[in-house]
């Protein structure tokens, strides 16, 4: 089945050690996206790209940044954990068009010791 | 801007009780609407969309009718199950700009 997957599903790091997690679709959607949850909390919008053109929202800090290296891959790197990034990380994608659906990954549960 | 707002939860219902979960939307142009759960420690996964005025859209015995004159997006089910515990966000997309927005979510709790 087509899906969206994201690796390593726990990832346990320590303060200021940086981390790289990682998605794969095979939808072959145009847009992936990553998104910060924290617990009770909806969903919230880091970045995404569009084919290889990166969209970085305005209010996400210079520690979250993201790769693409092809179609089917997305990065994301967090340079210097701090407590307060503990959360969960949603890696979504979708064809890009405005209306269009995005499909969720399973998340990555980040834990900063 | 673009704005999605639920209801307040948490909701706690036993098994086989109706569903009713609030959800109106603003939006400019013609958002597509969506409902999305959340199983515990799970991404989120779509349950029904609509992506125009009078859309019905269902799931797994899950409704939601996209109302244009109420600007709302209410999640209905007429028998619940304990496996439908769970966070249900509402979100819309393709209104101000491309981006989802989200409800704040609420969480469903169904007792046997």
């Amino acid at each position: 089945d087509a899906m969206v997957i994201q690796n390593p599903r726990y990832q346990v790091t320590q303060f200021g050690k940086p981390v790289t997690l990682s998605c794969s679709q095979t939808l072959n959607h145009n847009v992936m996206y990553w998104y910060q949850q924290k617990s009770s909390q909806a969903p919230k919008l880091l970045f995404h790209y569009y084919d290889k053109d990166f969209n970085n929202e305005a209010d996400t800090p210079d520690n979250f940044q993201s790769r693409r290296p092809n179609t089917s891959f997305c990065f994301l790197d967090i340079r210097s954990p701090g407590l307060g990034d503990a959360a969960m990380y949603l890696c979504a994608t979708s064809r890009g068009g405005l209306t269009d659906t995005q499909y969720f990954g399973p998340g990555t549960r980040l834990t900063v010791l | 801007g673009d704005s999605v707002t639920q209801m307040e939860g948490p909701v706690t219902l036993s098994e086989e009780a109706f569903l009713t979960i609030n959800c109106t939307y603003t939006a400019t142009g013609y958002p597509s609407l969506f409902w999305y759960v959340q199983y515990p420690g799970e991404g989120l996964q779509l349950l029904l969309k609509a992506t125009k005025a009078d859309d019905k859209g269902s799931n797994k015995g899950f409704e939601a009718t996209y109302r244009k004159e109420t600007t709302s997006f209410h999640l209905e089910k007429g028998s619940v199950q304990v496996s439908d515990s769970a966070v249900y966000f509402c979100a819309l997309s393709g209104g101000a700009n491309s981006k989802l927005t989200f409800g704040k979510g609420i969480t469903l709790s169904v007792r046997p």
